[in-house]
C-alpha cells in the first residue's frame, strides 16, 4: 500500500534554531513530491516540487531536498512567521496525490 | 486576480439535510478536485474531474456527489448519507491532470459543522 509519513508530528523551535521536517514515502513509481504550508483555518500554500533523488529547491529560509525513499525541509533561522502546518505529498505515475498527516511546526519569539 | 475561491467559509448541516459547498476557479485549469481534511490525517481526496462533463470517484467518495457543467465550477454536495460529515473541505485545481505531474493549487476551504 501506498504510504506517506511525517515527522515529527509536532515541532516547538526558538527563534533562530535551525531543524529539517521529515517526509517519507513507500510508493512504486514516484512522479513528484510536493510540499504545501497551512495555517489554521486556511488551504494549503504550495512551496515545491521535487522530481527526481538529489534534486534541491529552496525559497527563503527553507530548503527541500529528495532521495529515494524521503525528502527533507530544513528551515534555517526560522521565524515565528513560519509558524504553519507542513504537508507533504507524493505522487504516482497515473495516479493522483497520496498526502502525509503534516508536521505542526511552532516557532517560538 | 486569479485563485480558486470557496464558499461559505463555514456551513451547517442538520441531519437528513443535504449542503452543497461552492468551488470557482479562474486560473483555466482543466482539472479540480475535492479533498475532506480531518484533525490528524492526511488530506483525502473525495472526487476528481479532469474535463467538463466528467468526473471520478475519489478514496471517500460515498455520501457525496459533484457536477462538472463548466470549466470555471466543480460544487461538492454532502448528502444526507454521508454520517459523519464534520471536517474541513478542500478545493483544488491544477492546469492538467495531477497524474502528469502538475502541482495543485488550493482554495481557502469551507468547514462544515453538524447541528
Amino acid at each position: 500500500e501506498d504510504q506517506v509519513t511525517q515527522s515529527p508530528e509536532a515541532l516547538r523551535l526558538q527563534e533562530g534554531e535551525s531543524s529539517s521536517l521529515n517526509c517519507s514515502y513507500t510508493v512504486s513509481g514516484l512522479r513528484g513530491l510536493f510540499w504545501y504550508r497551512q495555517d489554521p483555518g486556511k488551504g494549503p500554500e504550495f512551496l515545491f516540487t521535487l522530481y527526481s533523488a538529489g534534486e534541491e529547491k529552496e525559497k527563503e529560509r527553507l530548503k527541500a531536498t529528495l532521495t529515494k525513499k524521503e525528502s527533507f525541509l530544513h528551515i534555517t533561522a526560522p521565524k515565528p512567521e513560519d509558524s504553519a502546518t507542513y504537508l507533504c505529498a507524493v505522487q504516482i505515475y497515473g495516479q493522483n496525490f497520496v498526502f502525509g498527516p503534516g508536521t505542526r511546526l511552532s516557532v517560538l519569539p | 486576480d486569479g485563485g480558486i475561491t470557496q464558499s461559505p467559509k463555514y456551513l451547517f448541516r442538520k441531519e437528513g439535510q443535504n449542503v452543497t459547498l461552492s468551488c470557482e476557479q479562474n486560473l483555466n485549469h482543466d482539472a479540480m478536485y475535492w479533498y475532506r481534511q480531518d484533525p490528524g490525517q492526511g488530506l483525502r481526496l473525495i472526487y476528481y474531474s479532469q474535463i467538463v462533463n466528467d468526473f471520478q470517484k475519489g478514496d471517500i467518495a460515498e455520501g457525496y456527489s459533484v457536477s462538472r457543467e463548466k470549466k470555471e465550477s466543480f460544487p461538492l454536495t454532502v448528502t444526507s448519507a454521508q454520517k459523519n460529515p464534520t471536517a474541513f473541505y478542500l478545493c483544488a485545481s491544477s492546469i492538467a491532470p495531477a497524474s502528469g505531474g502538475e502541482t495543485q493549487y488550493f482554495g481557502p476551504g469551507t468547514r462544515l459543522l453538524v447541528l
